[in-house]
């Protein structure tokens, strides 16, 4: 295993329609983190799983985003009706645990025309 | 106030010369830090993890935590051009993980 992988890399999509990402994180590791970020921000904070268990949402998520994690491994985060403000890169990170370190995939680029 | 305060940049130095990163934060039940460096276009480079206050060095980095002053400093010794990235403080809890909004480091050949 070589890290957390994202797919897909790059995402096109009209608005309105809605788009689906996977991520794969590092193998055992408990905690599964996503992140959106725009062009010269910081990654901001969407949501994060422990295990199965969905433990803390953003206000930024709003209702037309949703994410699971199915039996505690890959997670998918899923878009409705997208609009052109959901344009950035969305990105996952795992860790083993509370508190240890964070690794990050390589992203999901999405782009609503 | 923001959570984490992270200057932006750009900051532009010499290659060889020691580069000096800085975040500050607001809240007191930080315990972890992370620094992270992300290329254009790529996901964030897990470079350095601490918990606890002083320093840790790895290679060409140090990493420097002042937690009474809340104040958490990278430092990269002689800087190489490919050294030029976007560099990510990351701190957090038990919880989420919080970021300052990166600095952009150039290193001039």
């Amino acid at each position: 295993d070589t890290g957390v992988s994202q797919n897909p890399r790059h995402k096109i999509t009209k608005r309105g329609q809605n788009v689906t990402f996977r991520c794969d994180p590092i193998s055992e590791h408990n905690r599964l983190y996503w992140y959106r970020q725009t062009l010269g921000q910081g990654p901001e904070f969407l949501t994060y799983f422990q295990n199965e268990a969905q433990l803390e949402k953003s206000r930024l998520l709003s209702d037309r985003f949703s994410a699971e994690r199915p039996k505690g491994s890959f997670s998918t985060l899923e878009i409705q009706r997208t609009e052109q403000g959901d344009s950035a890169m969305y990105l996952c990170a795992s860790s083993k645990g509370p508190g240890t370190e964070a690794f990050f995939g390589q992203g999901t680029r999405l782009t609503v025309v | 106030q923001k959570e984490v305060e992270q200057d932006p940049g750009p900051l532009s130095v010499p290659e060889g010369a020691i580069v000096s990163l800085n975040c500050t934060y607001s809240n007191s039940a930080f315990q972890y830090f992370m620094w992270y460096r992300q290329y254009s276009r790529k996901g964030p480079e897990l470079l350095m993890y601490t918990y606890s206050s002083g320093n840790k060095e790895d290679g060409r980095f140090t990493a420097q935590v002042d937690k009474s002053s809340k104040y958490i400093s990278l430092f990269i010794r002689d800087s190489q051009p490919s050294d030029s990235a976007t560099y990510l403080c990351a701190m957090n809890r038990d919880d989420k993980i919080i970021f300052g909004k990166g600095t952009r480091l150039h290193i001039l050949p």
